[in-house]
């Protein structure tokens, strides 16, 4: 079935530091692939998005590419700030059908002064 | 702006009770999801709604049910709380199906 894997954390990173957080997936068609937050004691927010292979969604600094070819969708962010400690979770949608998102099970970073 | 708004940010049930949990969207969302988040198990889908009075399970259903009488109300309900229901539940709509998911801020359910 479809299927969302991501890194496991906890991640903890410096402030200014270069942040990864590995994404990749499964899917029997063409998704369209989404990168969540949820900062403490929220709920979960769309930080960014990708609908077709290449894309690049970006938003707040944060950026990822849908690759197609590693069936990847890695965030990045240049110099992480302690406000982007958070949870984040990938996911993706068939864009078809009643299949709703697929959720990967989220990576916490921790942003230290 | 868009807006999902759940009944309770904390609650605190006891063993056998029957506990409502509510959402409401005010996008004139067609879908409504309820989730659970547990801690290292992500978030996993109860149950989902795409149309007022009907609903599918999702990947955990049992224990619960759910209620779609209004567009924008779509409620969660333990018919008899269990303590492995401790959990948080969020609520989130959609336009349709596979499309961007708006979340509310979640309610922290503790079952004693």
């Amino acid at each position: 079935g479809d299927s969302v894997t991501q890194m496991e954390g906890p991640v903890t990173l410096s402030e200014e530091a270069f942040l990864t957080i590995n994404c990749t997936y499964t899917a029997t068609g063409y998704p369209s692939l989404f990168w969540y937050v949820q900062y403490p004691g929220e709920g979960l927010q769309l930080l960014l998005k990708a609908t077709k292979a290449d894309d690049k969604g970006s938003n707040k600094g944060f950026e990822a590419t849908y690759r197609k070819e590693t069936t990847s969708f890695h965030l990045e962010k240049g110099s992480v700030q302690v406000s982007d400690s958070a949870v984040y979770f990938c996911a993706l949608s068939l864009r078809s059908g009643n299949t709703p998102l697929v959720f990967g099970k989220g990576t916490r970073l921790s942003v230290i002064a | 702006d868009v807006k999902v708004t759940q009944s309770s940010r904390y609650l605190v049930k006891r063993t056998g009770e029957k506990v409502f949990l509510e959402c409401v969207q005010d996008m004139d969302h067609e879908n409504m999801f309820w989730y659970r988040q547990d801690p290292g198990l992500g978030l996993r889908l109860i149950y989902f709604s795409y149309d007022v009075k009907m609903k599918e399970k999702g990947d955990i259903p049992e224990g619960y049910s759910v209620s779609r009488e209004k567009k924008e109300r779509f409620s969660l309900i333990l018919e008899s709380a269990s303590t492995n229901q401790t959990s948080m539940y969020l609520c989130a709509s959609s336009l349709s199906i596979p499309d961007t998911q708006y979340f509310g801020p979640g309610t922290r359910l503790t079952v004693l």
